[in-house]
């Protein structure tokens, strides 16, 4: 099955910096690769995805890379601000009609430091 | 729209009872549901698979037999913790494909107390 990696497991950043997480997966088939961003107790909150036929994708401060070739996905956090800090995850799965399952990556605890 | 509905969001039970967390598609059809569990500090770790009108899925070492899946209707699973124990206490959620490849809806999670 799918294995998800995810580095680095905390990650503390200056307010105003950038931040990136990156996360690897092992099935080439994989084809959809959304982040989530989990506060605690809470359940996760779609920030971004991509999938497989794009390299990258932007939404305002956040942006997501592809690299199907070497199969890792990374996160990018532009001008952090300190609402910013939470748990993040990445995830993998074969989009296709019926059994979509989603793994996830182990996590990264973000702290945006004022 | 696209929202799914869990209940309850937390519940404490003793030792050796059954605990049924259900989860509701509101505004659509949710032919796949999907079960995870996630222990503190830990990350999402699925336990089955869920499908409108058959039998679950279950990922390697989770027992079926404790942890049962029912998708009756196209708008309703349920997980039952029979027998449960306080290594069971852990945060579950539930999840939805919208099918597609439109992506995934979450519930808003189960803390579950065993004493």
């Amino acid at each position: 099955g799918e294995n998800v990696e995810q580095h680095p497991s905390t990650l503390s950043v200056q307010e105003g910096d950038s931040a990136v997480i990156k996360c690897t997966y092992s099935d080439s088939a994989s084809n959809y690769f959304p982040w989530y961003k989990q506060e605690l107790g809470k359940r996760p909150q779609l920030i971004i995805d991509i999938r497989s036929n794009v390299g990258e994708k932007k939404d305002q401060r956040i942006a997501v890379t592809l690299n199907k070739t070497a199969k890792h996905f990374s996160l990018h956090i532009t001008e952090t601000q300190p609402e910013d800090s939470a748990v993040y995850f990445c995830a993998a799965s074969i989009s296709n009609f019926g059994n979509e399952k989603l793994t996830f990556g182990t996590g990264t605890r973000l702290t945006i430091i004022p | 729209g696209a929202v799914v509905s869990q209940h309850p969001s937390w519940v404490i039970c003793k030792s050796g009872t059954s605990v049924k967390i259900e989860c509701r598609s509101l505004d659509f059809q949710a032919t796949t549901m999907f079960w995870y569990r996630q222990f503190p500090k830990q990350s999402l770790m699925l336990m089955a698979t869920s499908n409108e009108g058959s039998k679950a899925t279950y990922e390697q070492g989770v027992e079926k037999d404790k942890f049962l899946i029912n998708h009756a209707s196209l708008t309703l699973s349920t997980l039952t913790v029979t027998s449960a124990h306080p290594e069971d206490s852990s945060f579950y959620i539930c999840s939805a494909t919208l099918g597609q490849g439109r992506g995934y809806t979450f519930g808003s999670g189960t803390r579950l107390t065993v004493v």
